[in-house]
């Protein structure tokens, strides 16, 4: 059973860079199937993509952020990684780690959330 | 960028009353790429349907999926009070992924 898990800190201050990592157990971040993603939802709104990344690196990015997104990952690890630049308020929302299939019909995985809050 | 209407915002049903969610695209969407979550507050979104219309791992026959191509349709056969929460389409066939901006489904 594949199990997502995102870490990393649970305030930062305006105009400084979000990190979050996302840890993968129970399958390998190398499986060709799959892109491993990013997903928001602030307080009380809907839900918003942020972007993706396959096992070998190409990523895709929600237009609107793109200028502040960077994803990475470390197949060493298992492990994938979300930093958002510049944050603002505007930025403060529950993180989701996520993998889909992009090749056959599956089950989209994803992580339980966690929450950050861009304050000073 | 492929547009994803749920429509209305706002449904209100009797419990045990059959309840019909739509998801309509501005482009046509692969239904391999088209899935619905539930989500209740406080709670992280949970997977109801992958591939328009197969239903995840423990998810009651109560609901089902179906459409194609720019119109898809989440039902809810006979309501149950744990059903009253927000319901959301999502399509990962074509960049940038989107979500509908969600139907929330009340108690009358």
């Amino acid at each position: 059973q594949l199990q997502l898990q995102e870490s990393g800190p649970g305030l930062v201050k305006p105009s400084e860079t979000l990190s979050l990592t996302c840890s993968v157990s129970g399958g390998s971040i190398s499986s060709s199937s799959y892109y491993w993603g990013w997903i928001r939802q602030p307080p009380g709104k809907g839900l918003e993509w942020i972007g993706s990344i396959y096992y070998s690196g190409n990523t895709l990015y929600n237009p609107s952020l793109k200028s502040r997104v960077t994803m990475s990952v470390d197949t060493s690890k298992n492990q994938f990684s979300l930093n958002l630049t510049s944050v603002t308020a505007a930025d403060t929302a529950v993180y989701y780690c996520d993998q889909v299939n992009v090749v056959l019909p599956a089950a989209p995985s994803w992580g339980q959330g966690t929450l950050v809050t861009v304050s000073s | 960028e492929i547009v994803l209407t749920q429509s209305p915002g706002t449904l209100s049903f009797s419990p045990g009353e059959r309840a019909t969610l739509s998801c309509r695209a501005s482009q046509s969407v692969s239904s391999k790429y088209l899935a619905w979550y539930q989500q209740k507050p406080g709670q992280a979104p949970r997977l109801l349907i992958y591939g328009a219309s197969s239903r995840a791992t423990g998810i009651p026959d109560r609901f089902s999926g179906s459409g194609s191509g720019t119109d898809f349709t989440l039902t809810i056969s006979r309501l149950e009070p744990e059903d009253f929460a927000v319901y959301y389409c999502q399509q990962f066939g074509s960049s940038p992924w989107t979500f509908g901006q969600g139907t929330k489904v009340e108690i009358k």
